[in-house]
């Protein structure tokens, strides 16, 4: 079973450039969110989409956008990379929210 | 929202000994859930424990949401163990899963 899958795994980046983060999820879940954890620290939610069609802001979503796609896919976009980016980033789903959730194996994402 | 504390930040075992990490909330507590993340970096999912006990192996957690502390109990450990376990929760007023700044667990063969 994939459960939840993130693309790509490891990204470098320039300050100003931009890129997405996919991720997928084949366990019929209606929520989906993306986390960054940064070192020594938990994780802090950037954005959720508690249903396909919704999406809210989370902790710290500035410098961010996301697109739920459709019921299995929930894209984070970086217009303009900044340093203060680099991070570790986890996409997770639960059936509903909040609820249980399951994470991707996450992508760490270097800005220089 | 929600402040999680979890206690210790960094625990150091012998293989084969027990131990118990906690998690105290500011408030009181909804949809409680502990993780492992292993030293690769994986997030797995142990509890989802709102209240009460469960157990899982040599796994166990309980949560005591009207005292707004959760406990995970590990017995026997084995260096498998080694990682970071957090716990994370939800507030009364619906926010979001907030998480905890962990515990490090180091098991010694």
């Amino acid at each position: 079973n994939a459960g939840v899958t993130q693309t790509p795994k490891f990204q470098v980046l320039k300050t100003g450039q931009s890129m997405t983060l996919q991720c997928a999820q084949d366990m019929n879940h209606n929520s989906m969110y993306w986390y960054r954890q940064d070192p020594g620290m938990g994780l802090r939610l950037i954005y959720y989409s508690a249903s396909e069609g919704t999406t809210d802001k989370g902790e710290v979503p500035n410098g961010y956008n996301v697109s739920r796609l459709n019921k299995r896919e929930f894209s984070l976009r970086l217009e303009s990379a900044a340093p203060s980016q680099t991070s570790v980033y986890f996409c997770a789903s639960s059936e509903l929210a909040p609820g249980e959730l399951f994470f991707g194996e996450g992508s760490r994402l270097t800005v220089l | 929202g929600i402040q999680v504390e979890q206690s210790p930040p960094d625990l150091i075992l012998q293989e084969g000994a027990n131990s118990t990490l906690r998690c105290n909330f500011s408030d009181s507590v909804n949809n409680l859930q502990w993780f492992h993340q292993n030293p690769w970096g994986q997030l797995i999912n142990l509890f989802y424990i709102p209240s009460g006990t469960k157990q899982n192996g040599r796994l166990s957690a309980t949560t005591v949401a009207t005292e707004r502390y959760s406990l995970l109990y590990i017995s026997s450990s084995q260096t498998t163990d080694s990682g970071v376990y957090f716990c994370a929760s939800e507030d009364n007023a619906g926010n979001m899963l907030t998480f905890g700044g962990g515990t490090r667990l180091m098991v010694k063969p």
